[in-house]
């Protein structure tokens, strides 16, 4: 199994700022993914990070955006920049060991004031 | 047409019922099934994985899969407050980047 230690849990923002999310997991894993949970609707893939080369982004969802980090093996970051109340979510980071589980984050809410 | 059509309730039960859960898909192409629970403020954790068609158990739950109706289902027997939470159907297929595809939830209070 995996754990990850996700960061922040909440906050609150103001609009025209940004927010950055921290995701750590307790073992070397190749890729790792960031979602999107907004209420009654279902977890939606932002984009996929590998280390050492750049995310692959979902459509409808861009870098200039949502620039994401992965310096290593066990650590990634995702920004949500220029925020505005329609960014209020609850975002979650996630890895899988090769197999069909996904282990998630606790998931970060974030409220755009 | 949304690749998984999941109710999302809230569905309200008592202590002890059977409860029932159960998603639809589109993609003839998933193989792998799951249905994730997730409590308040927490994020997902798998409950239950099936690859292909059939039932699966594990104590008071059990998964089943129809393929040939693309119809996924849990059932939860002897249900507590405990088990109150979101359940998540979750899909994903051999090919095209293995990604996962949720469903939207499903949120259940089981009542003392």
């Amino acid at each position: 199994s995996a754990v990850i230690s996700q960061k922040p849990s909440r906050d609150i923002c103001q609009r025209g700022t940004s927010l950055t999310i921290q995701c750590q997991v307790d073992s070397q894993v190749t890729m790792m993914f960031w979602y999107r949970q907004q209420p009654g609707q279902s977890l939606t893939l932002i984009a996929t990070a590998n280390q050492g080369s750049e995310a692959t982004y979902e459509s409808g969802f861009v870098i200039d955006k949502f620039p994401i980090s992965r310096p290593n093996l066990t650590f990634s970051t995702l920004t949500v920049s220029n925020l505005s109340p329609e960014d209020s979510s609850i975002y979650l980071c996630s890895v899988d060991l090769g197999g069909a589980e996904a282990f998630f984050g606790q998931g970060t809410r974030l409220t755009v004031v | 047409q949304k690749e998984v059509e999941q109710d999302p309730g809230p569905l309200s039960v008592p202590e002890g019922a059977i409860v029932s859960l159960n998603c639809t898909y589109s993609n003839s192409a998933f193989q792998y099934f799951m249905w994730y629970r997730q409590y308040s403020r927490k994020g997902p954790e798998l409950l239950m994985y099936t690859y292909s068609s059939g039932n699966k158990e594990d104590g008071r739950f059990t998964a089943q899969v129809d393929k040939s109706s693309k119809y996924i289902s849990l059932f939860i027997r002897d249900s507590q407050p405990s088990d109150s939470a979101t359940y998540l159907c979750a899909m994903m297929s051999d090919t095209g980047g293995f990604k996962t595809i949720f469903g939207a939830g499903t949120r259940l209070f089981v009542k003392a």
